[in-house]
């Protein structure tokens, strides 16, 4: 089947600009993660969504950043005010559920964005 | 202490060799454990979940000790493919988070 979704793939924006991520996950997956990865760094959790409950939002640096997930499907990560180091690859995982069994985490292909 | 830990490497071995890592965990409480891979400038990838018990996919074989809390991951038989990077993940217990390690590069050389 198929897998997570993210688009745009790249994405290069001017400082101070705002940006949109979008990530699709697995139909039927009630759990959805949003991390960043600057180079050659580990995995940074931002966010987490479970089913129709309030986010997890500990992750998320600052007030600039913020996400939605609509209808329990599509998320949109948004970058507000963008500044350089922000620079890194988004990532958006899913899992079948939240909770200690089934939480496997699946990964779609990443944004990379670039502020200039 | 760090939440999860891995010696960065690199490892390099040459084919057909059988390599070793170690992972650490400071959270005595959690529950779910895993391993994935990631390939230069490419998303993670599950390699497998890690049960108390031992288990093993393959050429690879994962293994869990509560009481030390660490986890290894073993390859045998080492082939070109396997050069990668290798994430250490454990359950964030209660927060249906997990934590990621930064990872331990795998080099294998023909």
């Amino acid at each position: 089947g198929a897998g997570v979704s993210q688009s745009p793939s790249n994405k290069v924006t001017e400082k101070g600009k705002d940006v949109e991520l979008r990530c699709d996950p697995i139909s039927g997956h009630t759990a959805l993660y949003w991390y960043r990865q600057s180079l050659g760094q580990g995995l940074e959790f931002l966010i987490y969504f479970q089913g129709n409950s309030a986010p997890d939002k500990s992750g998320l640096p600052s007030d600039r950043f913020s996400a939605e997930r609509t209808g329990g499907s599509v998320s949109t990560l948004t970058i507000q005010r963008t500044q350089q180091e922000d620079s890194a690859v988004y990532l958006c995982a899913s899992s079948l559920r939240g909770a200690s069994s089934q939480n496997e985490q699946y990964f779609g292909p990443g944004t990379r964005l670039t502020v200039t | 202490r760090k939440e999860v830990e891995q010696d960065p490497g690199p490892f390099n071995v040459p084919e057909g060799a059988t390599v070793a890592f170690n992972c650490t965990y400071s959270n005595s409480a959690s529950q779910s454990f895993f391993w994935y891979r990631q390939d230069c400038r490419k998303e993670p990838k599950l390699l497998m979940s890690v049960y108390s018990s031992g288990n093993e996919d393959g050429r690879f074989t994962a293994q869990l000790n509560r009481a030390s809390q660490y986890i290894s991951l073993l390859i045998r038989d080492s082939k070109l493919s396997d050069s990668a990077t290798y994430l250490c993940v454990v359950e964030n217990s209660g927060y249906s988070t997990l934590t990621f390690g930064k990872g331990t590069m795998l080099l294998v050389s023909p």
